[in-house]
């Protein structure tokens, strides 16, 4: 069975950059999609973007673009996002979620990473 | 975007009683392949949030059957037929028909009178 294990909490300074991980163990990396969601204390579900490994090739929401880059190691089937110019309102739990195909498959977020906070404060 | 809504926003119950979420996009839902992607998550108090729905009405692997899905095009329901004290947490839809770029619900709030 799949599981999504992230970097631990990371506590930033505004401007700077914060880089989380998320290691895939227990099955198959490349050929699913890896999707990076946050959420802000108490608040919703906000997807940042997403990279399918065997591809390579990365997608990001609007909001986010120019700030974000999301990319993958095959080798050690681990992914990574990376969030610059970090401000206040970037304050959450950021979480890698693997998404299960579309057409004969679920076409939904299978498999959830346990959650990296990441705290921005001067 | 699509952007989905849900209502309530929250949603006292009484254990062992209903409790039903709405869920509306604002274009249709249905793929060109013929599917609607649209997905039900669970997210219980301190935990990442967990699959329960997918394809609008299928069970994930391991969710108990009181819960169901329902709807088509923009108009969507999640039920829980008998509320479990287990059940308290945030239920948001979401939809993936514009993948890559996916879009989730406000969240509803479910919690015990």
């Amino acid at each position: 069975q799949v599981q999504l294990v992230q970097s631990g909490a990371e506590v930033k300074k505004p401007g700077s950059s914060v880089k989380v991980s998320c290691k895939a163990s227990g099955g198959t990396f490349s050929s699913y999609a890896i999707s990076w969601v946050r959420q802000a204390p108490g608040q919703g579900l906000e997807w940042m973007g997403g990279i399918i490994p065997i591809f390579g090739t990365a997608n990001y929401a609007q909001k986010f673009q120019g700030r974000v880059t999301i990319t993958t190691d095959e080798s050690t089937s681990t992914a990574y996002m990376e969030l610059s110019s970090l401000r206040s309102e970037d304050t959450a739990v950021y979480y890698c979620a693997r998404f299960h195909g579309m057409a004969t498959m679920e076409g939904a977020f299978d498999i959830w990473g346990q959650g990296t906070m990441v705290t921005v404060s001067s | 975007d699509i952007v989905m809504t849900q209502t309530p926003l929250s949603s006292p119950v009484t254990l062992g009683q209903p409790a039903s979420i709405s869920c509306r996009s604002s274009q249709s839902l249905v793929h060109s392949d013929g599917n609607t992607y649209l997905s039900w998550l669970q997210q219980r108090p301190g935990q990442p949030p967990r699959l329960l729905i997918y394809k609008i009405s299928n069970r994930f692997s391991g969710v108990p059957d009181r819960f169901s899905g329902s709807g088509a095009g923009t108009d969507f329901t999640l039920k829980i037929s008998r509320v479990e004290a287990e059940d308290v947490g945030v239920y948001y839809c979401m939809q993936a028909t514009q993948f890559p770029h996916v879009t989730f619900g406000q969240g509803t709030k479910v919690e015990i009178k």
